[in-house]
């Protein structure tokens, strides 16, 4: 059973430039979250998503950055007009269901790390 | 706002001793928490978890004590081994409704020393 996957793994963009960062969660699950680790800091919320629908995206920038998690395919984080403080990794969970209990725990992807030059 | 804290951003144990990491929050309404373990440049990977209705939970070397008058938890292997040397990250979050976001410490970073 292959775990959440993430791709790329690295990516470098220029100013100004689009970055678009892809989770396919493991297999079964239907709930996507994306977190964002800052460099020396803990990983942030930032949107929690179900198939064709955005649930909470309180943690998100109000500007340039959207997700969407498709009937078909990937989840995706995009972010337009990079700037340097959106250096950081970026990670996927995903989870089967919500409610308390052993099936929410939420199972990470390996990152993204995005430089912004 | 930190709402999970943990205080010590590093602890060095010795191989075979008991690592004791520690974790607080502030929000009453946390009702799960999760500790994960997080080696350089991968992702976290869940180690164990509890419920606000136990005060324990055990999983192998690992357990996770909780003391909600506190709004404590710790997390204690033992015996510690060199393959846990990684930065640990305790969780939480709010279950029972139409989230589950999970609120992170900063991590503490785990070094067993051979």
């Amino acid at each position: 059973n292959a775990g959440v996957m993430q791709n790329p793994r690295h990516l470098v963009r220029r100013r100004g430039q689009e970055a678009r960062l892809r989770c396919s969660p493991m297999k079964g699950h239907s709930h996507v979250y994306w977190y964002r680790q800052l460099p020396e800091e803990g990983l942030k919320f930032m949107v929690y998503l179900q198939k064709e629908n955005i649930i909470d995206e309180s943690g998100m920038p109000k500007e340039r950055f959207s997700a969407e998690f498709p009937k078909e395919g990937p989840s995706i984080l995009r972010i337009q007009q990079v700037v340097r403080g959106d250096s950081a990794a970026y990670f996927c969970a995903s989870s089967p269901e919500t409610g308390v209990g052993p099936t929410d725990t939420q199972y990470f992807g390996p990152g993204t790390r995005l430089t912004v030059l | 706002d930190q709402q999970v804290k943990q205080n010590s951003p590093s602890l060095s144990v010795q191989e075979g001793r008991i690592s004791i990491l520690n974790c607080d929050y502030t929000n009453s309404m946390f009702d799960y928490f999760l500790w994960y373990k997080k080696y350089p440049a991968e992702g976290p990977t869940f180690l164990i978890s509890i419920s606000s209705i136990k005060d324990k939970n055990e999983d192998g070397r690992f357990t996770v004590f909780l003391n909600k008058s506190a709004k404590h938890l710790s997390l204690h292997i033992v015996p510690s081994q060199p393959g846990d040397s990684a930065v640990y990250f305790c969780a939480a979050s709010a279950g029972g409704g139409a989230t589950n976001k999970l609120i992170f410490g900063t991590g503490t970073l785990l070094a067993v020393q051979p």
